[in-house]
């Protein structure tokens, strides 16, 4: 069975200081990788994934992502955060052929000032 | 507005009442999902439909719900005898068919229950 650890529930960061989100995940087989956003009041949005290839992904809004398999994890960063990025991310993992991705419990960012 | 839209955004009823939401699907996407989120909790997965075919229930959904998508296309999900701790956000996703292997879905703002 497929899961996802978020470690951190909730980050607070400084505007224009720089992220990184944990996610670590297990799957035996090769996974697909993804981080979404939810801001408040709105639907999950895809930030970026990872199927094969380069490990390190590059998403929307400047986020990135990088697939170390060693380590099992696929964390999230950003070089330079915005007031709007405040909201909560999910890390989630799914497979090829397979339908049911599995969430993790997301982390809240805070931004301040 | 071409997203995935929801229907209701927000419903109180009491226990043992039934529901039900809908969901319309981005057009183009054959794939269509139901996720429930609870408080402090990522989506969880309930169901998916390929068109009109359901083709893979959790074991969350408990004989209480049923989910259908009669033409392909908008799908309903109808929860009976509601109780207490079904009171959740219910997230539809709906996905591409080229990408439909992918995982990669495009979610509606969800329907909020509350169950009193």
């Amino acid at each position: 069975a497929q899961s996802v650890t978020q470690p951190d529930i909730h980050i607070t960061v400084s505007e224009g200081a720089s992220l990184e989100l944990r996610c670590n995940y297990s799957y035996g087989a090769t996974p697909y990788l993804f981080w979404y956003v939810q801001s408040p009041g709105q639907g999950l949005q895809l930030l970026l994934k990872y199927f094969s290839g380069d490990t390190l992904v590059q998403g929307i809004k400047g986020f990135e992502a990088e697939f170390k398999r060693s380590q099992s994890s696929f964390n999230l960063r950003k070089p330079s955060v915005h007031w709007s990025d405040a909201a909560e991310y999910f890390c989630a993992v799914g497979a090829k052929g397979y339908q049911k991705v599995t969430f993790g419990t997301g982390t809240k960012l805070q931004v301040i000032p | 507005d071409t997203g995935v839209s929801q229907d209701p955004r927000h419903k109180i009823t009491k226990r043992g009442q039934n529901v039900t939401f809908r969901c319309d699907p981005i057009s183009e996407h054959n794939r269509l999902y139901w996720y429930r989120q609870t408080l402090g909790q990522g989506p969880e997965f309930l169901t998916y439909f390929q068109n009109e075919a359901q083709l893979e229930k959790s074991r969350l959904l408990s004989d209480r719900f049923s989910a259908e998508r009669p033409k392909g296309s908008f799908s309903t999900l109808e929860i009976q005898r509601t109780e207490q701790g079904d009171s959740a956000m219910y997230l539809c996703a709906s996905s591409l068919p080229g990408t439909s292997d992918t995982g990669e879905l495009f979610f509606g703002e969800g329907s909020r229950l509350t169950v009193l």
